[in-house]
């Protein structure tokens, strides 16, 4: 059974960048043709997709929030990350990672505070 | 604002059928599946359908998807008390080099 599992900083400054790791289990990342992404939840709204990127290394991003992020893949690991640069206050949410539209995290909640 | 217009809110009586609208255009749902989504309180979404009318393994067929033209809709028929979470729709979108959008999310209340 796949799984996937975020870590990562709870608590992040503002002006700073936001890293996250996705580390899959029960699968490879670079043996099936996937998307693996980023949505997040800011406290009591609905969800909003950061970007994703394929197997194969192309990346497609969120048109408000592309100048600011960056998603990558570690093979070797088996794992993906997001990097938020320049966060504020309304980049606090939960931030799920994901296999295409079917398989995530249990999420993570990030604040943004000084 | 999203993308995909879903109302904020549905309600229906045990064993009731209720469906939850999602809205979109011609670069979104118009051209691409639709996914529906479930969110109990306190936990991450769960795939309820993918591919505008497919349910993953384990999803009761209660629940049962359709799309027509830019607009999809979720249907669950015979209402549970367990039902009662937050629903989303979402689809790829093929306009500014790609990407997801979402609806705003329906809140269903089983009264």
């Amino acid at each position: 059974q796949l799984q996937l599992q975020e870590s990562g900083p709870g608590l992040v400054k503002p002006s700073e960048t936001l890293s996250l790791t996705c580390t899959v289990s029960g699968g490879s990342i670079s043996s099936s043709s996937y998307y693996w992404g980023w949505i997040r939840q800011p406290p009591g709204k609905g969800l909003e997709w950061i970007g994703s990127i394929y197997y194969s290394g192309s990346t497609y991003y969120n048109p408000s929030l592309k100048s600011r992020v960056t998603i990558s893949v570690d093979t070797s690991k088996n794992q993906f990350s997001l990097k938020l640069s320049s966060v504020t206050a309304a980049d606090t949410a939960v931030y799920y990672c994901l296999r295409g539209f079917d398989y995530w995290g249990q999420g993570t909640l990030v604040t943004v505070s000084s | 604002q999203s993308v995909l217009t879903q109302p904020p809110s549905a309600s229906g009586t045990p064993g009731q059928r209720v469906t939850i609208s999602c809205s979109g255009s011609s670069s979104n749902i118009g051209s691409n599946y639709v996914y529906w989504y479930q969110q109990l309180p306190g936990t991450a979404p769960k795939l309820l359908i993918y591919s505008n009318n497919q349910r993953p393994s384990g999803v009761p067929d209660r629940f049962s998807g359709s799309k027509s033209g830019t607009s999809a809709s979720l249907a669950i028929s015979g209402l549970r008390s367990e039902d009662e979470a937050d629903y989303y729709c979402a689809a790829w979108d093929d306009s500014l080099s790609g990407h997801v959008v979402f609806g705003g999310g329906t809140k269903l209340t089983v009264l």
